[in-house]
Formats: structure tokens, C-alpha cells, sequence
């Protein structure tokens, strides 16, 4: 069972290339999540989905757009990379009324120079 | 805006002490109080969690203690191990869609 598994893990863009980070999960969980992570700043919520075709924004949405066409998974997509988005980016799915743990990915770590 | 403070940002204590955490909240609609833990090149994973019902709750050496009318609500860690060194995170929640995590810190076990 591999739970949340992302790709890239670390990965250079240069300011203006675009990426997508990929996230899967195979837990069946309805609910998934982008967040990342800056020093001294915490886990600020990008977007989230509360199942397949449907997403919302975060915390911190601009810069980025997501999909979710399957329930298994969620890419975050970078459109013109910003050095202000250079960050450690954490997928993360939870099960409604599965105790309401929410599992994260190892994460992927992005710089943009 | 920050929805969860979290403090201290690092901490240092001895083998055998006690770790204690403080975050507090403003939105008095958070239902569900977890704190996770995350260690090194890893993804944070749930360590303890709690409900605004009750004050207190225990598991093993991690104990929640949540003060309903001053929003605020601590993690304290009993003879704490050099094991425990990691980055901790609080975070709260209402009806489990969003959660919102505090700023972490970063514990360190001196053995």
C-alpha cells in the first residue's frame, strides 16, 4: 500500500517555465489537498478537492491551478514559475469519516531560479 | 492572516524532560485540534488529535491539553527522547474540509 506518492521530488525551473507536480493515492480517499511549506511559515493550503470534478481554493491559490479527474488523482499545475514559489509541496488525502486523518505525501522540493 | 499561532517556533530540552507547545485560535468554529508530527525529508504525519469537548486527552507520553474559553491548546511531551527531535505542527479545523496548521516547531532532545 503506498499511500500518497508525488513526483517529481526535486526539481529547478526557470522563472517562467510551467510544471505540474503529480499526486496519486491509492486509499480511495475523497478528499485531497495541495500545501506548501516555507520556513518559519507553516503548511498554507493551496487548493483541495472533496472528490473527483470538484475543486476549491486555499490559502495561497494564485500562481497555481489544479484538476481532479479521477478520485486517485490531483496535479498542481505552475504556470509561469515565480522565485516567490521556490517551496517544499505537500499532497495530502483524507477519507471522510475515516477518523479524519489526513495522510501527506513525502513531498517535492521546488526551486525556481 | 494566521488562523493558528504557534509558539515557540524552536525549543531545546533535556533527555527525560517535558516538550510543551502552545498554539492558539481565533475562529471559534474549529471542531477538531491535531497535531502532527514531521520529521526530516518527510511528510508530517497525525501524532494526537482532540475534540473541543473535552480538556484534556492522553496517549502514551503525548498529552493535548485544550482550554475552550481561552482558544488556545497545548501539546506537552513527558520524558521526552532524543527520538521525539522533529518539527511539530498544530492545526485546527471546522467540519474537515480546510485545516488550517500553525507555523511548527522545531524540537530538539539533547540526550
Amino acid at each position: 500500500n503506498a499511500g500518497v506518492t508525488q513526483t517529481p521530488k526535486f526539481r529547478i525551473l526557470k522563472i517562467g517555465q510551467s510544471m505540474t507536480l503529480q499526486c496519486t493515492q491509492d486509499m480511495n480517499h475523497n478528499y485531497m489537498y495541495w500545501y506548501r511549506q516555507d520556513p518559519g511559515m507553516g503548511l498554507k493550503l493551496i487548493y483541495y478537492s472533496v472528490g473527483a470534478g470538484i475543486t476549491d481554493k486555499g490559502e495561497v491559490p494564485n500562481g497555481y491551478n489544479v484538476s481532479r479527474s479521477t478520485t486517485e488523482d490531483f496535479p498542481l499545475r505552475l504556470e509561469l514559475a515565480a522565485p516567490s514559489q521556490t517551496s517544499v509541496y505537500f499532497c495530502a488525502s483524507r477519507l471522510t469519516g475515516g477518523g479524519n486523518t489526513i495522510y501527506f505525501g513525502e513531498g517535492s522540493w521546488l526551486t525556481v531560479v | 492572516q494566521q488562523q493558528v499561532k504557534q509558539s515557540p517556533q524552536s525549543l531545546i530540552v533535556q533527555k527525560g524532560g517535558i516538550s510543551i507547545i502552545n498554539c492558539a485560535y481565533e475562529n471559534t468554529a474549529f471542531d477538531y485540534f491535531p497535531w502532527y508530527q514531521q520529521f526530516p525529508g518527510k511528510g508530517p504525519a497525525l501524532l494526537i488529535a482532540i475534540r473541543p469537548d473535552v480538556s484534556e486527552k492522553k496517549e502514551g507520553r503525548f498529552t493535548i491539553s485544550f482550554n475552550k474559553s481561552a482558544k488556545q491548546f497545548s501539546l506537552h511531551i513527558m520524558d521526552s527522547q532524543p527520538g521525539d527531535s522533529a518539527t511539530y505542527f498544530c492545526a485546527a479545523s471546522n467540519n474537515f474540509n480546510k485545516f488550517y496548521f500553525g507555523s511548527g516547531t522545531k524540537l530538539n532532545v539533547k540526550p
